[in-house]
């Protein structure tokens, strides 16, 4: 992931809408990303992984993106829920090394 | 239950005192992570352990003490806090430091006053 500055990105999203939330990564090399959502006074959860071998990978309701060519991950949240509201943000590595994590997208469900 | 322990997870406390923050893990983790997060940085790596008595520096390493006599708890000492460590603390763990989801804690804010 990659640092956005002093102030999260937010998108707001109408209950029952899909969401998509994106992420840049600055590795062309990274092999291994994650997404992880953190809710309010909460540590951060795992969402789902992808390893460059693949280009999508689907949970449940959530599938990641990868594009390898721009550098782009994406999270979309399908039916998103008030639960989905959070801050979600995007990690990558390469090689087994540590991971290295963006700064976060605020979601807000509206009712 | 399985999991990550933090305590404690809130602490108000001095310039120039030390304060230790404690992280215990069940998952008999080879790994474990101290990250602090602030707002417009993400969380950024203070320190982590590869095994018991096992460490190494990450990006933000300076003005805190870390050690791992015991693979489930990875205590982080700050030795003089300053303001500038005023933040929230996370701690992780995992079986291998890359290519496998981080497991955290809730964190401890902890504020410097």
């Amino acid at each position: 992931g990659e640092s956005v500055g002093l102030h999260l990105p937010t998108l707001s999203v109408q209950e029952g809408d899909n969401s998509i939330i994106n992420c840049a990564y600055s590795n062309s090399a990274s092999d291994y990303f994650i997404w992880y959502k953190q809710e309010s006074g909460k540590g951060p959860q795992f969402i789902i992984d992808i390893r460059s071998n693949m280009d999508k990978r689907q949970g449940q309701r959530v599938t990641v993106l990868l594009n390898k060519t721009v550098k782009h991950l994406s999270l979309q949240i399908a039916a998103t829920q008030p639960g989905d509201s959070a801050v979600y943000f995007c990690a990558d590595s390469f090689g087994n090394e540590k991971l290295t994590f963006g700064t976060g997208t605020r979601l807000t469900i509206i009712p | 239950d399985a999991g990550i322990t933090q305590s404690p997870r809130y602490k108000i406390t001095e310039t120039g005192r030390q304060v230790t923050l404690m992280c215990h893990q069940t998952w008999s983790h080879s790994y474990m992570f101290w990250y602090r997060q602030d707002l417009g940085h993400g969380l950024r790596l203070i320190y982590y352990s590869a095994a018991a008595d096992i460490t190494d520096k990450g990006e933000v390493p300076d003005g805190y003490v870390v050690s791992r006599s015991k693979t489930e708890n990875f205590p982080l000492t700050l030795e003089s806090a300053t303001r500038s460590q005023t933040s929230v603390y996370f701690c992780a763990s995992s079986e291998s430091p890359g290519w496998v989801p981080l497991h955290f804690g809730n964190g401890t804010r902890l504020t410097v006053t």
